[in-house]
């Protein structure tokens, strides 16, 4: 059974602390790995995705990272705005569902 | 550009009441949808998926169904409303691999 686990639950982080968020996944043939940024009350918004082991995608002050059984959401001088919380997904190579994990939940301090 | 329409933004309704959540996809054909029901500070609980008209897949057993009756179109439903049916809603379309959300429906059971 495909499944997803996130870490840390919560984050709490000073402006311009740079760490990492954790996804760790077990699926019967990876498709692709999302990330997602959620904002209270809103729909998830589309960050990243990862299809093989090594893999690298950067915007702004986000990196995401794959290996074969996790992803790294690496944030560099996070800035308050970049509180949200940041969701993890696999796809199977059936290519239908799409599995969600519990999110990590980023508090950025100015 | 792909647009996914998710309506009403937030609903109050009585246990034993009927629902019906619908979503639509604008922009492209063919596309797999998706319902997921989101609990406070909680990750994304998949629902139902379909990969084509009336083509519905179940992944957890309880008080609703779905139907694709249009190409671009999802429907989520219940006949009798229970009261741990509470929760943010959320419908979702993919053509390759990621997901694409729209904004959620925070349904309240009273």
């Amino acid at each position: 059974e495909d499944q997803v686990t996130q870490s840390p639950e919560a984050l709490r982080l000073q402006e311009g602390e740079s760490s990492s968020l954790n996804c760790s996944y077990t699926v019967s043939g990876l498709r692709g790995l999302f990330w997602y940024r959620q904002d209270p009350g809103k729909g998830p918004e589309f960050l990243f995705t990862l299809y093989s082991a090594g893999e690298e995608k950067e915007k702004e002050r986000l990196k995401a990272t794959l290996t074969k059984k996790e992803s790294f959401l690496h944030i560099t001088a996070p800035k308050p705005e970049d509180s949200a919380t940041y969701l993890c997904a696999v796809q199977d190579s059936s290519a239908s569902k799409i599995i969600f994990g519990s999110g990590t939940r980023l508090s950025i301090r100015p | 550009s792909q647009t996914i329409h998710q309506w009403p933004a937030t609903l109050v309704q009585p246990v034993g009441s009927p629902l019906s959540l619908e979503c639509t996809v604008e922009g492209t054909s063919n596309p797999n949808l998706y319902w997921y029901r989101q609990a406070a500070g909680r990750g994304l609980q998949l629902l139902f998926y379909s990969v084509g008209i009336g083509q519905i897949s179940s992944e957890v057993p309880q008080n609703l169904s779905a139907s694709r009756p249009q190409d671009r179109q999802f429907i989520l439903s219940s006949k009798k409303l229970l009261l741990s049916d509470s929760g943010f809603y959320l419908c979702a379309w993919s053509v390759r691999t990621e997901a694409f959300f729209g904004q959620g429906t925070r349904l309240t059971v009273v």
